[in-house]
């Protein structure tokens, strides 16, 4: 079965450290796909990567920049200078394939960010 | 571009009672999906649609859970009659599922989140 597993229940860092969350995933499958979303208090998940297992390039997008390493099945986040604003709970997530193909969200448990002024 | 639309965003119900969520996906996506996040936990997926047919409610409890989208677009999900473990926030995503099987990121709406009493 799949797994994902977010050790860091909770961080807190003063504003402009840089932080990294960390996510370690389990699955048999060969062709998978990861995510992390952002769920800020107003309760929505929101998108902010999609990396699939054969595309092990890390990823940069302004402040935030992606680790991923299939050989210790791990797609860690980090943001660097960070801000007040990037407090939030964030979820790592791995999609599994389903019989009917398409795919469904295995998530961990979130890490919850708090960013101090 | 509208996002997925959740009706209420919160509800307070006394146990025993019954309650309906509303979800509207994202215009043009075929698959819906209904999750429940228990308060510290990631999303877990109750159900999923593409387009009418329910292709995964193998996490529904069906003694007490029912969803249904009839016409392929907007979906329900009723609970009836609630206990007070169903205290969570449902939310609702949807995506693009192409007939490869390939499927596309799936974006959240805001939640409803259910008090029960």
């Amino acid at each position: 079965a799949q797994k994902v597993t977010q050790a860091q229940t909770e961080i807190s860092v003063v504003e402009k450290e840089d932080v990294t969350l960390d996510c370690v995933y389990e699955t048999r499958d060969t062709t998978y796909y990861l995510f992390w979303y952002k769920q800020p208090p107003s309760g929505e998940l929101v998108f902010l990567i999609r990396r699939n297992s054969f595309d092990e390039q890390n990823e940069i997008s302004g402040r935030y920049s992606w680790n991923f390493q299939k050989s210790t099945s791990s797609f860690n986040f980090t943001i660097t200078a960070s801000q007040v604003v990037d407090s939030a709970v964030y979820f790592c997530a791995l999609s599994e394939a389903t019989i009917q193909g398409a795919q469904k969200l295995v998530f961990g448990q979130g890490t919850r960010l708090t960013i101090n002024p | 571009e509208a996002g997925v639309v959740q009706s209420p965003r919160y509800k307070i119900i006394e146990k025993k009672q019954p309650v309906a969520f509303w979800c509207n996906p994202i215009s043009g996506h075929n698959t819906l999906y209904w999750y429940r996040q228990n308060l510290g936990q990631g999303p877990e997926l109750l159900i999923r649609y593409e387009n009418e047919e329910a292709v995964d409610d193998s996490q529904l409890p069906k003694d007490r859970f029912s969803a249904e989208r009839l016409k392929g677009v907007d979906s329900t999900l009723k609970i009836q009659p609630a206990e007070l473990g169903d205290s969570a926030v449902y939310l609702c995503a949807s995506s693009l599922v192409l007939t490869s099987g390939y499927q596309e990121t799936q974006y959240f709406g805001p939640g409803t989140r259910l008090l029960v009493l």
